[in-house]
């Protein structure tokens, strides 16, 4: 599937401390997104990104903050996590076309806030 | 904003039965996309099509745009089919994208 790498994997981390996921793809897309998956709330938008240091709020950002300095790296920063920010985190990717472009998965990150 | 309600939200079938799964939307959307989540948690793209049929060996799916709605067909269902299906609308600009809830499917032997 297409080249996108998330990191960490798996992070456990106390509530007040800074966190941030890294989402790196390899295939020159334009369109990046992170979202977060909870138990009765499918997937939901955090932040997207629409080229370098084009970032716009999702329906869930509150609390989050992104930034895109490369096209092919999109961070995601929780200033002070909190325990409501445990969640498994996904990153994704489309790319720029006639009309809508389908979106690509990375593999998700799990983190936990205790 | 726009709303989509999969159904239904449970389906246990036996390996060799068939399935229908249901995407409703509440408004107007650009595209449309469906997910498998597998039990390790990947979400691996399965169709996108924003009207018409498409089939993909035993899955097809079809979307009615103008009646709001698509379908996802699973024939001969395996076990490795088990896991939670998702569709997600992309609307407005910025490919929006709004997911429903997931239809979790088991398929036992």
């Amino acid at each position: 599937d297409a080249g996108i790498t998330q990191s960490p994997r798996h992070k456990v981390t106390e509530t007040g401390t800074p966190v941030t996921l890294r989402c790196h793809q390899t295939e020159n897309h334009r369109y990046m997104y992170w979202y977060r998956q909870d138990p009765g709330h499918g997937l939901r938008l955090i932040h997207y990104s629409y080229g370098v240091k084009d970032t716009d709020k999702g329906e869930v950002s509150d609390g989050y903050s992104v930034s895109r300095s490369k096209t092919e790296d999109f961070l995601l920063t929780l200033e002070s996590a909190t325990s409501s920010q445990t969640s498994v985190y996904f990153c994704a990717i489309s790319g720029q076309g006639e009309g809508n472009q389908p979106q690509h998965f990375g593999d998700g990150t799990r983190l936990s806030i205790l | 904003g726009i709303q989509v309600e999969q159904s239904p939200p449970d389906l246990i079938l036996q390996e060799g039965a068939n399935s229908t799964l249901r995407c409703n939307f509440s408004d107007s959307v650009n595209n449309l996309q469906w997910f498998h989540q597998n039990p390790w948690g990947q979400l691996i793209n399965l169709f996108y099509i924003p009207s018409g049929t498409k089939q993909n060996g035993r899955l097809s799916a079809t979307t009615v745009a103008t009646e709001r709605y698509s379908l996802l067909y699973i024939s001969s269902s395996q076990t490795t089919d088990s896991g939670v299906y998702f569709c997600a609308v992309f609307s407005g600009g910025y490919q929006k994208v709004t997911f429903g809830t997931g239809t979790k499917l088991q398929v036992i032997p």
